[in-house]
């Protein structure tokens, strides 16, 4: 069956640090992958779009990487701060209308 | 531009009460979803819908209804509010190949 694996773990870093959560998948062959944050009591916020064609794709602090040999993208944050403390979704759309969400990983940033 | 807003914010019912929660864009977009967010098991997809006066099943229908009669809005009923309903709800809207937008959550416990 289709599956999308995040780390259910939180990942805890100090400020200034990388930030690198992964997001791998099974019996997918998507057209794209995206990440979402989502804050507490909030619904998720889109961050990036990555097409299958694409091997990486940069937004100020963001980048994300997108190998569908290994059917996986990584998520960094660069120079990460407090408020980079959130819940990040990695969601996939195949060959069908639905995007389906991983179960997000949760980032603490410390100062 | 509101962008997508959800109706209730919050509700209360006792196991057999029913209700419609409301979902509306105002982005043209095609795609509207309806999704559940439970801790521990990310968004999961209750029914979607690929345009005006179209609805489908996604990942977890049961106990659930829809209906899409305008393409601004998409409507979630529970005939027969159960326990095991008692969730934050998602709705969502996007247009072809672009990211999804969220609305702020309905929570909704069931007694």
């Amino acid at each position: 069956s289709q599956k999308i694996e995040q780390n259910s773990e939180a990942l805890n870093i100090q400020e200034g640090k990388t930030a690198t959560l992964t997001c791998n998948y099974t019996n997918y062959s998507p057209a794209y992958l995206q990440w979402y944050r989502q804050d507490p009591g909030r619904g998720p916020v889109f961050l990036l779009l990555i097409r299958e064609n694409e091997k990486e794709k940069r937004k100020e602090r963001l980048k994300v990487t997108f190998d569908t040999t290994l059917k996986q993208s990584l998520f960094h944050i660069t120079a990460s701060q407090p408020a980079d403390s959130a819940t990040y979704l990695c969601a996939l759309l195949g060959d069908t209308d639905k995007l389906i969400f991983g179960t997000g990983t949760r980032l603490q940033v410390f100062p | 531009n509101a962008g997508v807003t959800q109706t209730p914010k919050f509700r209360v019912l006792k196991t057999g009460q029913s209700m419609t929660l409301l979902c509306a864009q105002d982005m043209n977009h095609e795609y509207m979803y309806w999704y559940r967010q439970d801790p521990g098991m990310g968004l999961r997809l209750i029914h979607y819908s690929v345009g005006e006066g179209t609805t489908a099943k996604g990942e977890v229908p049961d106990g659930y209804n829809v209906s899409r009669l305008k393409k601004q809005n998409f409507l979630l009923g529970l005939e027969s509010a159960a326990p095991s309903q008692t969730s934050v709800y998602f709705c969502a809207s996007r247009k072809t190949g672009r990211e999804q937008f969220f609305g702020p959550g309905t929570r909704l416990t069931v007694l």
